[in-house]
């Protein structure tokens, strides 16, 4: 099945500055590669997602890039703002079995003002 | 709309005793699953459903059993349950299992589950 990585678990960055969290999926033939944040209590939310025929996505300060021969994907926030602190879950869905959604193990964001 | 709302929020179990958690969506969604979400291992299927009558495994589906009678509500049971089964349980629903529409899963608030 499928296994994804993610890293880092823990990112603190300072008001203002980038985040950059990366994942890596095991199984070539997935295609669907969805973003997930979580504040904290609350339930997990979608923010931006990515199929396997576009290499880049953008929602104004998020975006997420796809490099479909190195098996990995990674989500981009420009600009951060304390809001944006939570935890950053990515995920990756085979086609073999599309209601088998394997959840990287997620990423602390903290946006220090 | 109320949108996914799961019940309990809370509960405190001693081992071996059992219990269902309720999960419930008004958005008319044929998709539905359950997750746990445990520190450091992100959110794991336990379960799931593609339509009123039916359920699937998903990855880690031991010690739980699930039935979705009616189209809007998904239950999760505990027979016996275990400390290892000490988590936070997350219903979702989507309206069609991704990839092949939007593929988003609405989730519900969550409930926590304590086994001692």
């Amino acid at each position: 099945g499928e296994n994804v990585e993610q890293h880092p678990s823990t990112l603190s960055v300072q008001e203002g500055d980038s985040a950059v969290i990366k994942c890596t999926y095991s199984d070539s033939a997935s295609n669907y590669f969805p973003w997930y944040k979580q504040e904290l209590g609350k339930r997990p939310q979608l923010i931006i997602d990515i199929r396997s025929n576009v290499g880049e996505k953008k929602d104004q300060r998020i975006a997420v890039t796809l490099n479909k021969t190195a098996k990995h994907f990674s989500l981009h926030i420009t600009e951060t703002q304390p809001e944006d602190s939570a935890v950053y879950f990515c995920a990756a869905t085979p086609p073999y079995n599309n209601n088998d959604m394997r959840f990287g193990a997620g990423t602390r964001l903290t946006v220090k003002p | 709309n109320a949108g996914v709302t799961q019940t309990p929020k809370f509960r405190v179990l001693k081992t071996g005793q059992s219990m269902t958690l309720l999960c419930a969506q008004d958005m008319n969604h044929e998709y539905m699953y359950w997750y746990r979400q445990d520190p450091g291992m992100g959110l794991r299927l336990i379960h799931y459903s593609v339509g009123e009558g039916t359920t699937a495994k998903g990855e880690v589906p031991d010690g739980y059993n699930v039935s979705r009678l009616k189209k809007q509500n998904f239950l999760l049971g505990l027979e016996s349950a275990a400390p290892s089964q000490t988590s936070v349980y997350f219903c979702a629903s989507s309206y069609d299992g991704p990839p092949m529409n939007t593929g988003e899963l609405f989730f519900g608030e969550g409930s926590r589950l304590t086994v001692l």
